[in-house]
Formats: structure tokens, C-alpha cells, sequence
């Protein structure tokens, strides 16, 4: 049970360049979340799923698209990669919005 | 006003001795509360759920929510080197099922 699996674990950009964050689940939970940390600054929401085919933003949702793909995956998309958007990002999931979430091991990028 | 806050620290305390950490949150229809403990470069770790007003107890842990003061604690007794670490207090929002996490609190437990 593999539970939260994000891919890739490390990541450098270019600043410009675009690349999409995977995170799939296999708890048949019905929410995702996308987070980014920054030192100091705690966990920060950028987009949540409360379940397949809904996606709605958090606090700092700029220069982020999301898809939930299906009920397993939602994937976390940067268009045109920024300074100001390198961070650690973890994908969670929640059997619904009241339960546990378990985390993803982490994606550390890094925008040149 | 962040919708969920903690000091961020950090909180030194000696080994054997309680260590007392305070969450606030702003939205009063938070239904859901969570204590997750995360050690540096690792993932977040849920250690306590609280629901309900008053306490509850698990282990060298005990959680304590007031919804009418909106705040939320945790109590951990002996506290051991192994605690060091930041605790990060999450709230889930009655209304949109967000999960919302404050800045985290650095507890440092020394020998």
C-alpha cells in the first residue's frame, strides 16, 4: 500500500519553463490538496479537490493549475516557473474533508 | 488575520518537563482539528484528531479544543529529544472542507 505517491521527489527550472507535479493516491480518499512550504511560512493550500471533478482555490493559488484527473490523481501545474515559486509542495489526501490527511513524501523545487 | 495561527517559536523546554503548544482559528464553523508533528525535510505526521469540545488523551499526548474561544492545544508530557520538531495545527472548514494549517511550532527539547 503505497498510499500518497508524488512525482518528481527534486525538480530545477529555468525560470519561464513550465512542468506539472504528479500525485497520485490509492486510498480511494475523495480530497486532494496541493501545498507549498516555504521556511516560517507553515503548510500553504494553493488548490484543493473535495472530490473527483471539482477543484476550488486556497490562499495562494496564482500562477497554479490543477486537474484531478480521475479519483486517484491530481496533478499541480506550472505554467511559467517564477522565483518566488520555489519551495517544497506536498500533495495530501483525505477520505473526506473531516478526516485524517496523509501527505505525499514531498516535491523540493527549485527556480533558477 | 490568518484564518488558522501559532507562535512559531522556538519552544525550549528541558527533558521530563510538559511541553504546552497554542493554536488560535477565525472560522467558527471549523469542525475538524488536527495536531501533525513534522520533523526537518520529512513529510507532515498526524499525532492527534480532536472533534469535540474538551480533552483528549493519547498516550505522553493530550489535545484540548474550545470552540467558543476558538482555540485549540496540545500537552506533551516528558517530553523527550525525540519530540524536537515543528507542530503544525490544521483546521478544516465546516463550510468549504479546506484544510488550513498554521505556521507551525518549533519545539525544541534539550537534555
Amino acid at each position: 500500500n503505497a498510499g500518497v505517491t508524488q512525482t518528481p521527489k527534486f525538480q530545477v527550472l529555468k525560470t519561464g519553463q513550465s512542468m506539472t507535479l504528479q500525485c497520485a493516491q490509492d486510498m480511494n480518499h475523495n480530497s486532494m490538496y496541493w501545498y507549498r512550504q516555504d521556511p516560517g511560512m507553515g503548510l500553504r493550500l494553493i488548490y484543493y479537490s473535495a472530490s473527483e471533478g471539482t477543484t476550488d482555490k486556497g490562499e495562494v493559488p496564482n500562477g497554479y493549475n490543477v486537474s484531478r484527473l480521475n479519483k486517484r490523481e491530481f496533478s499541480l501545474r506550472l505554467e511559467s516557473a517564477a522565483p518566488s515559486q520555489t519551495s517544497v509542495y506536498f500533495c495530501a489526501s483525505t477520505l473526506q474533508g473531516r478526516t485524517e490527511a496523509f501527505f505525499g513524501q514531498g516535491t523540493r523545487l527549485t527556480v533558477v | 488575520q490568518k484564518e488558522v495561527e501559532q507562535n512559531s517559536g522556538p519552544l525550549s523546554v528541558p527533558e521530563g518537563a510538559i511541553a504546552s503548544l497554542n493554536c488560535t482559528y477565525s472560522d467558527r464553523v471549523s469542525q475538524s482539528f488536527f495536531w501533525y508533528r513534522q520533523y526537518s525535510g520529512k513529510s507532515p505526521e498526524l499525532i492527534m484528531s480532536i472533534y469535540s469540545n474538551g480533552d483528549k488523551e493519547d498516550g505522553r499526548f493530550t489535545a484540548q479544543l474550545n470552540k467558543a474561544s476558538q482555540y485549540v492545544s496540545l500537552l506533551i508530557r516528558d517530553s523527550q529529544p525525540s519530540d524536537s520538531a515543528t507542530y503544525l495545527c490544521a483546521v478544516t472548514s465546516g463550510n468549504t472542507g479546506k484544510l488550513i494549517f498554521g505556521q507551525g511550532t518549533t519545539l525544541q527539547v534539550k537534555p
